[in-house]
């Protein structure tokens, strides 16, 4: 069975440009996570989405940062603009109800250096 | 306050050798407890839960003290191949709240 995909797996832009991450769940997933990781730090959750309805986002920047999970399987994660404090990698989990909502696989991330 | 601390080690240990550490929680109402592994610029990977009567899976113990609010992981008989950063996990309603996790190298 395929893991969680994510793309690209590093990108380089300069401050102020639009960046744009995309990842593809396990399939038969109905839960998917966007986290940010800085490095020395633990995975924080900017967005939780079941199916394609966005059930937590409070710790999303909504002024510069944007998601979307059309039909409820792929995602896309925004930043426009990006900050220098945008620099860190950009995770997607997946999870499934069954047998256990709490395991969480994660995609190999994206690496972003804002410059 | 954070949510999660860990001690960020690194803890440096020969083949063979014992390893053990903690993490604390702070939210009391947390309802599921795990330790994820990650590999240096690599994903988090489960490595196991963590139930209140404790709980083994091959060379790795993991317990579980709810009225101290800590968990801690214990390595027996460690490998190089356990080299990684464990990352303690509470979970509230499915939100996953991760520690800064602790590095351990294990030297030949």
């Amino acid at each position: 069975e395929a893991g969680v995909v994510q793309s690209p797996r590093y990108k380089i832009i300069e401050k102020k440009q639009p960046v744009a991450f995309w990842c593809n769940p396990i399939s038969g997933h109905n839960t998917l996570y966007w986290y940010r990781q800085n490095l020395g730090q633990g995975p924080e959750l900017l967005i939780r989405y079941e199916n394609e309805e966005a059930v937590d986002d409070s710790q999303l920047p909504k002024d510069r940062f944007s998601a979307e999970r059309l039909k409820g399987v792929d995602s896309t994660l925004k930043i426009q603009p990006a900050e220098l404090g945008d620099s860190a990698v950009y995770l997607c989990a997946s999870s499934n109800r069954a047998p256990n909502p709490d395991t969480q696989y994660f995609g190999p991330g994206t690496r972003l250096t804002v410059l | 306050r954070k949510e999660v601390e860990q001690d960020p080690g690194p803890f440096n240990v020969p083949e063979g050798a014992t390893v053990a550490f903690n993490c604390t929680y702070s939210n009391s109402a947390s309802q599921s407890f795990f330790w994820y592994r990650q590999d240096c610029r690599k994903e988090p990977k489960l490595l196991m839960s963590v139930y209140s009567s404790g709980n083994e899976d091959g060379r790795f113990t993991a317990q579980l003290n709810r009225a101290s609010q800590y968990i801690s992981l214990l390595i027996r008989d460690s490998k190089l191949s356990d080299s990684a950063t464990y990352l303690c996990v509470v979970s509230n309603d499915y939100k996953l709240s991760f520690g800064a996790g602790t590095t351990v190298t294990v030297r030949a």
